[in-house]
C-alpha cells in the first residue's frame, strides 16, 4: 500500500462547475499537507498549504484536512479552463532537518469550456 | 529573477552512456532536491541537499550522483544510462527544510533506449 493514494482521472466537468480532488493517506505523523498544480509540461507550482488538520481557503480554492479520517481534499469553486491541470497532493512529517515530501500520484482535470 | 532552471530540457541516451543534468537556482535556497515523476509512480525523491558541499539520499537514490559545489547548483548524474531511468526529472529547492515550500525547475525529458 502507498502511503498517499490519489485517484488518477481523468476528471472532466464543464465550466463553472465545483471540482472535488481528494488524497488519502495511512501515515499518522503526517502534519503539514499541499497541493501542488502542474500544467502539461512544466514543473510542480504550490497552490495550497494547510498545517494540521482544518479547513484553509484562498479565492476559489478550499483545502480541507481531516487527520482523523486520514482524508484531505481540494475545492475549486466556479471552475475554469484555466483551471486544466494535473493536481497532486503532498505531505510531510512534522520537525525533522529535512523536507521530504511525499506526493500523491496526480489527478488529471480537464474543465471544458 | 529566473527561480529554479534545468538544463538540458530534453536528452536521449543509448544504454551504457553517462551524462550531467544541471539545476542552478537564484533564490538563495539552502535545500536542494531531486525528483523523477513517472506514470503512475507520482514525484519520487531522488537525493537531496541541505546545504553547499552536503548530499544525502532519497527514495530512490540507486544508480545516480549527485553534487553541490556551489550553493546556487545542484547536478545530478548517471553514470551508466539503463532503460529503467527513462523518465521526467525535476530540480527543486527551498529556503529552508522545515516544510517550507519547494519551487520547482521545468524538467527534464530523458529517454535512455
Amino acid at each position: 500500500q502507498k502511503e498517499v493514494e490519489q485517484d488518477p482521472g481523468p476528471l472532466s466537468v464543464p465550466e463553472g462547475a465545483i471540482v472535488s480532488l481528494n488524497c488519502t493517506y495511512s501515515n499518522s505523523a503526517f502534519q503539514y499537507f499541499m497541493w501542488y498544480r502542474q500544467y502539461s509540461r512544466k514543473g510542480p507550482e504550490l497552490l495550497m498549504y494547510t498545517y494540521s488538520s482544518g479547513n484553509k481557503e484562498d479565492g476559489r480554492f478550499t483545502a480541507q484536512v481531516d487527520k482523523s479520517s486520514k482524508y484531505i481534499s481540494l475545492f475549486i469553486r466556479d471552475s475554469q479552463p484555466s483551471d486544466s491541470a494535473t493536481y497532486l497532493c503532498a505531505m510531510s512529517e512534522s520537525g525533522g532537518a529535512t523536507n521530504k515530501l511525499i506526493f500523491g500520484t496526480g489527478t488529471l482535470l480537464a474543465v471544458q469550456p | 529573477n529566473a527561480g529554479v532552471t534545468q538544463t538540458p530540457k530534453f536528452r536521449v541516451l543509448k544504454t551504457g552512456q553517462s551524462m550531467t543534468l544541471l539545476c542552478a537556482q537564484d533564490m538563495n535556497h539552502e535545500y536542494m532536491y531531486w525528483y523523477r515523476q513517472d506514470p503512475g509512480m507520482g514525484l519520487r525523491l531522488i537525493h537531496y541537499s541541505v546545504g553547499e558541499g552536503t548530499t544525502a539520499k532519497g527514495e530512490v537514490p540507486d544508480g545516480y550522483n549527485v553534487s553541490r559545489l556551489k550553493k546556487q547548483n545542484f547536478l545530478l548524474g548517471l553514470e551508466s544510462a539503463a532503460p529503467s531511468q527513462t523518465s521526467v526529472y525535476f530540480c527543486a529547492s527551498s529556503r529552508t527544510g522545515d516544510s517550507d515550500t519547494q519551487y520547482f525547475g521545468p524538467g527534464t525529458r530523458l529517454t535512455v533506449l
